[in-house]
């Protein structure tokens, strides 16, 4: 079976643009949740989707959206970019909802703010 | 909102050695997962553990949860160089909200 999936693996944008993220979980799995890796705040919950529903979301801002597809892709945008977007973005798929099983994790995209 | 603290924040120790890496947590319990982290890349799941006193082994990898179920131990027999990364301890909380520890980073030295 495939894993997660993310695209791009490495984004560079300027202040003041947005940018897509993409995660095609595996296959089967309806639930896909994003986090947001930075050295100093660590790993932190962005929101979860499932059957296409936004189901939680984190203490973010709402520059920060997203949306599930009938296939379970997921898409995550960021409007507005600041510099503190700079980060590690991991996305995760499970059967279920996250907290009832474990979940798999794509290699993440690098996005750098300048 | 549920906590989880990690101790300590990075170990280096020496291969062959043994080490553990706590994670408490600042509410009880449900379900907690351990996850390992190549530098810069996704997460690994390790092992899960529901019940207050589980304990499940992987290789030479031991996860404890204890009976208070605000606790984890994670622990490494006969350390490898290919035990380096970051190990991160996460739970769901009654919010089914999930939420990952604040990290140990492990160096082994061969």
């Amino acid at each position: 079976k495939a894993g997660v999936t993310q695209t791009p693996r490495y984004l560079i944008k300027t202040r003041g643009q947005q940018v897509t993220l993409s995660c095609s979980p595996i296959s089967g799995h309806r639930s896909v949740s994003w986090y947001q890796q930075t050295p100093g705040q660590g790993l932190q919950f962005l929101f979860e989707y499932f059957s296409e529903t936004q189901r939680n979301k984190g203490n973010f801002p709402g520059r920060f959206s997203g949306r599930q597809f009938s296939n379970s892709r997921s898409e995550m945008n960021v409007s507005t970019l600041e510099l503190g977007d700079s980060a590690l973005y991991l996305c995760a798929s499970s059967p279920n909802l996250q907290g009832d099983n474990e979940q798999f994790f794509g290699p993440g995209t690098r996005l750098t703010v300048l | 909102s549920q906590e989880l603290e990690q101790s300590p924040q990075s170990l280096i120790v020496q291969e062959g050695k043994n080490l553990t890496i706590n994670c408490t947590s600042s509410k009880t319990l449900y379900g907690l997962y351990w996850y390992k982290q190549k530098y810069g890349e996704g997460l690994i799941f390790l092992m899960m553990l529901q019940k207050g006193g589980e304990e499940k082994s992987h290789e030479k990898i031991t996860a404890k949860l204890d009976e208070k179920k605000q606790q984890s131990s994670l622990h490494i027999t006969a350390s490898q160089p290919s035990h380096a990364g970051i190990y991160l301890c996460g739970a769901d909380d009654t919010g089914n909200q999930f939420y990952f520890g604040t990290g140990t980073s492990l160096t082994v030295i061969p």
